[in-house]
């Protein structure tokens, strides 16, 4: 069964730290591998997507890794802001003609001043 | 429109009650799915559209819930004798779905469905 744990559940940091999010997947065959970023109250926003042969990936402060041996990702977030608060969820998508991607129950960040 | 348009943002009824909600994807993208996101909770699957190809029904929790997609476009979930667990919001996503891979889902901003 195709699954997508993610850790920590929830994550509180002071504004201008760093911070590490985790997801391990167990999609199979593997196609992509997005983090997605929910706001509160608002529709989740694709970050970044990661393909098999790529390592690593930036979208300004948020950096994404993909292990795909180890089926790990992480996503990295330096100095963070007040606007980084909200969930962070790891979405992986199969090959092969599924469409229906695996969504992570996702990581609640909380940034404080 | 630019994004995916969902209505109403906000519904409110007693159980018993059938209600709609509606999705209005990003012109042109083929794909359409609708999750229910509860309290605190992730996002679960619930229906998954593309095409003209027959949907993806998968994820419908009973069969109090139906969805339709009317001319490859607007979409609309219908939920039989509201129970108050029903209560969640409900976020409609499309995406192009280039063959053989998903594609960036686009989601609306959600209903969010209260049952009394």
């Amino acid at each position: 069964k195709n699954q997508v744990e993610q850790s920590p559940q929830s994550l509180i940091i002071l504004e201008g730290k760093n911070c590490t999010l985790q997801c391990n997947y167990t999609v199979s065959p593997f196609s992509n591998l997005r983090w997605y970023k929910q706001d509160t109250g608002r529709g989740p926003v694709s970050l970044t997507i990661m393909t098999f042969s790529e390592n690593t990936k930036s979208n300004g402060r948020y950096t994404a890794t993909l292990d795909a041996d180890t089926k790990q990702s992480s996503l990295h977030i330096t100095a963070s802001q007040l606007s980084d608060s909200a969930s962070y969820i790891c979405v992986v998508s199969a090959s092969g003609g599924s469409y229906i991607p695996t969504f992570g129950r996702g990581t609640s960040l909380i940034v404080h001043p | 429109g630019a994004g995916v348009s969902q209505s109403p943002s906000n519904k409110v009824t007693e159980k018993g009650k059938d209600v709609e909600l509606r999705c209005d994807p990003i012109s042109g993208h083929t794909a359409l799915y609708w999750y229910r996101q509860s309290l605190g909770q992730g996002l679960e699957f619930l229906i998954y559209f593309q095409g003209n190809s027959a949907p993806d029904k998968s994820g419908l929790p009973s069969d109090r819930f139906s969805a339709e997609r009317t001319g490859g476009s607007v979409s609309t979930l219908t939920i039989q004798r509201t129970q108050q667990e029903d209560s969640a919001v409900y976020l409609c996503a499309s995406s192009l779905n280039p063959a053989g891979r998903t594609g960036e889902l686009f989601f609306g901003e959600g209903s969010r469905l209260t049952v009394l």
